[in-house]
């Protein structure tokens, strides 16, 4: 089935220490998003990808930044973890900006000790 | 700036029973809208969406929203509440005219209870 990956589910970390969460898709996508979640919270869009071209959010810290080496693929790195970062990120897809409904990965729960 | 209300964070609802789910957004034009829901430890999945034409809107499930331009609203319904209907319900809204950006509401928690 065609769907949206995201590896690891659960991550644990130490605080500062730096850390990658990757997120695939089998949709053929052009747009990628990246959605912090805290406990009992919204999900809050930190920055996406429209092919290559990156979007971020005004207020995503410069902590969080993005990769995204091909269609399939987009990695968020967060650089120096503090313990205010332990959430569920949320990686999303969408064919194009224009009244299209994005399709969720089961996210990454992400632990910093 | 775009935003989304869901009154009550926590809904209770005895099986069979109606479910309804508010939503209310403000923004001067209105938005696209759509309502997820969120399991234990999974994404999001769409339930439904309204972008433009018929605004009674039948979504996955069995549920339904209405949206209603007068009322700057946009509330989630199902006839019978099945207990596999546990979940969180998120409202989002994302800006016509491009951009896709979705805000979210904060969430309501709906119970099912036999």
């Amino acid at each position: 089935d065609a769907m949206v990956i995201q590896n690891p589910r659960y991550q644990v970390t130490q605080f500062g220490k730096p850390v990658t969460l990757s997120c695939s898709q089998t949709l053929n996508h052009n747009v990628m998003y990246w959605y912090q979640q805290k406990s009992s919270q919204a999900p809050k869009l930190l920055f996406h990808y429209y092919d290559k071209d990156f979007n971020n959010e005004a207020d995503t810290p410069d902590n969080f930044q993005s990769r995204r080496p091909n269609t399939s693929f987009c990695f968020l790195d967060i650089r120096s973890p503090g313990l205010g970062d332990a959430a569920m990120y949320l990686c999303a897809t969408s064919r194009g900006l224009e009244q299209e409904t994005q399709y969720f990965g089961p996210g990454t729960r992400l632990l910093v000790l | 700036a775009q935003s989304v209300t869901q009154l009550g964070s926590h809904v209770s609802v005895s099986e069979g029973a109606l479910v309804l789910l508010r939503c209310n957004y403000s923004s001067s034009v209105p938005p696209y809208l759509f309502w997820y829901v969120q399991y234990p430890n999974q994404g999001l999945q769409l339930l439904l969406k309204y972008t433009t034409g018929a605004t009674l809107v039948k979504g996955i499930n069995g549920f339904e929203a209405e949206f209603k331009k007068s009322e700057t609203s946009f509330h989630l319904t199902k006839p019978s509440a099945h207990m596999s209907d546990a979940a969180e319900y998120f409202c989002a809204a994302s800006p016509t005219g491009g951009g896709n950006k979705l805000t979210f509401g904060t969430g309501t928690q709906l119970k099912v209870e036999l």
